[in-house]
């Protein structure tokens, strides 16, 4: 039973556009949800969290949204920038990742 | 300010040979944990410790073992190495998931084959 789901593998937007990420979740009624970006060859790095009280959180160019009734939860980048291309995992109190999506930003 | 370290960055096994991945915190993190990453896949829980001495099976546990004797350290005990363990393995720490002001650090990662 796959807990978090992020069901596109692939997202490509133009510089300084908005890049909107999604995940879903199952199974939680209280619970902590992360953000991490990914280069090739590195750790992932975190990037954002929000808890299952809260509706949103920002820092900076990058907000998540917790939607609790359909139980989906989104990063948003804005704007993004070339160095954003890197791939993107939701995650669950740091015990289930989502699958990743490759986010491009093109110049 | 070293972070989270991992021993060795990469790493060739035969069929049934044995080894241990180290991971080494200094930021006194209570929580640590082993990850590993398939090719298109996302990060999958090994193991993880939520201080000294206590340590508890993630989503895929089989074939690794982990102790934690001290909070700095959280070595990964693969007993008899098979082509299945073929992957790229992360180690992590943090303070309380969900606690304020959170951030859970990653190391570089070990790349390990099993031939």
């Amino acid at each position: 039973d796959q807990q978090v789901k992020q069901n596109s593998p692939s997202l490509s937007v133009q510089e300084g556009r908005i890049s909107i990420l999604n995940c879903d979740y199952t199974n939680s009624m209280f619970d902590y949800f992360l953000w991490y970006k990914k280069y090739p060859a590195e750790g992932p790095t975190f990037l954002i969290s929000i808890s299952s009280i809260k509706d949103k959180n920002e820092d900076g160019r990058f907000t998540v949204f917790l939607n609790k009734s359909a139980k989906h939860l989104s990063l948003h980048i804005v704007p993004s920038q070339p160095g954003d291309s890197a791939v993107y995992f939701c995650d669950k109190r740091q015990l289930t990742f989502g699958s990743g999506t490759q986010l491009t930003v093109l110049p | 300010n070293a972070g989270v370290t991992q021993t060795p960055k990469f790493r060739i096994l035969k069929i049934g040979q044995s080894m241990t991945l180290q991971c080494t915190q200094d930021m006194n993190h209570n929580y640590m944990y082993w990850y590993r990453q398939d090719p298109g896949m996302g990060l999958k829980l090994i193991y993880y410790s939520v201080g000294a001495g206590i340590t508890d099976k993630g989503e895929v546990p089989n074939g690794y073992n982990v102790s934690r004797s001290t909070t700095e350290d959280f070595p990964l005990r693969l007993e008899l190495a098979a082509p299945s363990q073929t992957s790229v393995y992360f180690c992590a720490s943090s303070f309380i998931p969900g606690a304020r002001g959170n951030t859970i650090y990653f190391g570089e990662g070990s790349w390990l084959t099993v031939v």
